[in-house]
């Protein structure tokens, strides 16, 4: 499968908790993208990487939401001290830039429940 | 003003129709603009990209109004395997592959 792969699909965790997923892109994919989503509503973005900078981080919800893309390959995202606002689904994107009108992929997403 | 303004659902049709997507965007200065699709609890995936002069896709159509900041989106003969929340999806000014922007979804289900 040579599309956007994130892990876990499913995160369950206790409020206070820090947790951790992961977005591996397209493989020839420069661009990566986190977008989260409530019910109801449509993807909001939190931030983005180029390579492994990170070009736009002012839409992360709070000091308690990090990412990182050491190798420019793969990506992190981490929630500290979890709290029940925080169930949502975590959706990563990818995109090559340059590429046909800025086309994104999304991965299957990763949905938290905090208890 | 949002962002991204969509039609509020739901939309329910029989199979066979036509159904008409209505979306407005705020950013005069947006380059480019989609319709993704999104099913129950899978991710988005792009339906289809929509250009000032209008594209075709089979069965849908899609319409970009520059002046009116106005996207529009129409499926005839509609199917059952049409049913789905379809977003409307702006990018931003800059055309490098800026953040999409997404409208709240309009949802469409197709009757029997």
């Amino acid at each position: 499968d040579t599309g956007v792969s994130q892990n876990p699909r499913h995160k369950i965790t206790k409020r206070g908790q820090n947790v951790t997923f992961r977005c591996d892109p397209i493989s020839e994919h420069n661009r990566l993208y986190w977008y989260r989503q409530t019910l109801g509503q449509g993807p909001e973005f939190l931030t983005y990487f180029q390579n492994e900078a990170q070009l736009e981080k002012s839409r992360l919800l709070s000091d308690r939401f990090s990412a990182e893309r050491p190798k420019g390959s793969f990506s992190t995202l981490e929630i500290q001290r979890t709290e029940q606002g925080d169930s949502a689904m975590y959706l990563c994107a990818s995109s090559l830039l340059g590429g046909a009108k800025n086309i994104q992929y999304f991965g299957a997403g990763t949905r938290l429940s905090v208890l | 003003r949002k962002e991204v303004e969509q039609d509020p659902g739901p939309f329910n049709v029989p199979e066979g129709a036509t159904v008409a997507f209505n979306c407005t965007y705020s950013n005069s200065a947006s380059q480019s603009f989609f319709w993704y699709r999104q099913d129950c609890r899978k991710e988005p995936k792009l339906l289809m990209s929509v250009y000032s002069s209008g594209n075709e896709d089979g069965r849908f159509t899609a319409q970009l109004n520059r002046a009116s900041q106005y996207i529009s989106l129409l499926i005839r003969d509609s199917k059952l395997s049409d049913s789905a929340t379809y977003l409307c999806v702006v990018n931003g000014a800059d055309s490098g592959n800026t953040p999409l922007v997404f409208g709240k979804g309009t949802r469409l289900s197709v009757i029997a």
